[in-house]
């Protein structure tokens, strides 16, 4: 069975700081994909990133960032100098690769986290 | 193009009530999922469609919810006799292929109440 644990419930930061999302994940199989997902008051789902489990190279996309580390089941995510629009719930979500017909290909999300920026 | 769209948006129904729920997926998109959204937590799975089989109806809470995708585009989650804990946001979303990579594009959700 996979598990997302996001242990922040909320965060909250002045406009222009940086912030990072914790993320721990559970799972046995040794393929898997980790997505991170913002959901704004709208409520729309929107991704943001995905990491393969095979390739732990850490990147930047834009104000994005992320650190996937393997050795601790972690995929972290960082936005650097923080905008009120980036206020919002961010789910970490975890899907395998292996399994019976359908079921490997579900999302398994964390609770999320409430991020609120202040101007 | 289109996103995924839902309807409605919002549904008031008295428990003991049956509801429909709609979703149209990205025209040509695949894979379908429904997820079950509870104030405050991450969407749970509910069932997947490729095309117009339903392969995984697993994470279904009860036989009073029921779903399907007969001509492989639209869906409708239906639930009978509504109880207050079916109080959630229902997710729809589609993918364009089965293989696990394919990103999940999520609709704006049903906001059911159950008074």
């Amino acid at each position: 069975a996979q598990k997302v644990t996001q242990a922040q419930t909320e965060i909250s930061v002045v406009e222009k700081e940086d912030v990072t999302l914790d993320c721990v994940y559970e799972t046995r199989d040794t393929t898997y994909y980790l997505f991170w997902y913002k959901q704004p008051p709208s409520g729309e789902l929107v991704f943001l990133i995905r990491r393969n489990s095979f390739d732990e190279q850490n990147e930047i996309s834009g104000r994005y960032s992320w650190n996937f580390q393997k050795s601790t089941s972690s995929f972290n995510f960082t936005i650097t100098a923080s905008q009120v629009v980036d206020s919002a719930v961010y789910f970490c979500a975890l899907k395998t690769a292996l399994g019976p017909s359908g079921s490997a290909r579900q999302l398994t999300f964390g609770s999320g986290t409430q991020l609120t920026v202040l101007p | 193009g289109a996103g995924v769209s839902q309807s409605p948006r919002y549904k008031v129904a008295k428990r003991g009530q049956d509801v429909a729920l709609r979703c149209d997926p990205i025209s040509g998109h695949v894979s379908l999922f429904w997820y079950q959204q509870a104030l405050g937590q991450g969407p749970e799975f509910l069932t997947y469609f490729q095309n117009e089989a339903q392969l995984d109806k697993s994470g279904l809470p009860s036989d009073r919810f029921f779903a399907e995708r007969p001509e492989g585009s639209v869906s409708t989650l239906k639930i009978q006799r509504t109880q207050q804990e079916d109080s959630a946001v229902y997710l729809c979303a589609s993918s364009p292929g089965t293989v696990s990579t394919n990103e999940q594009y999520f609709g704006p959700g049903t906001r059911l109440t159950v008074t």
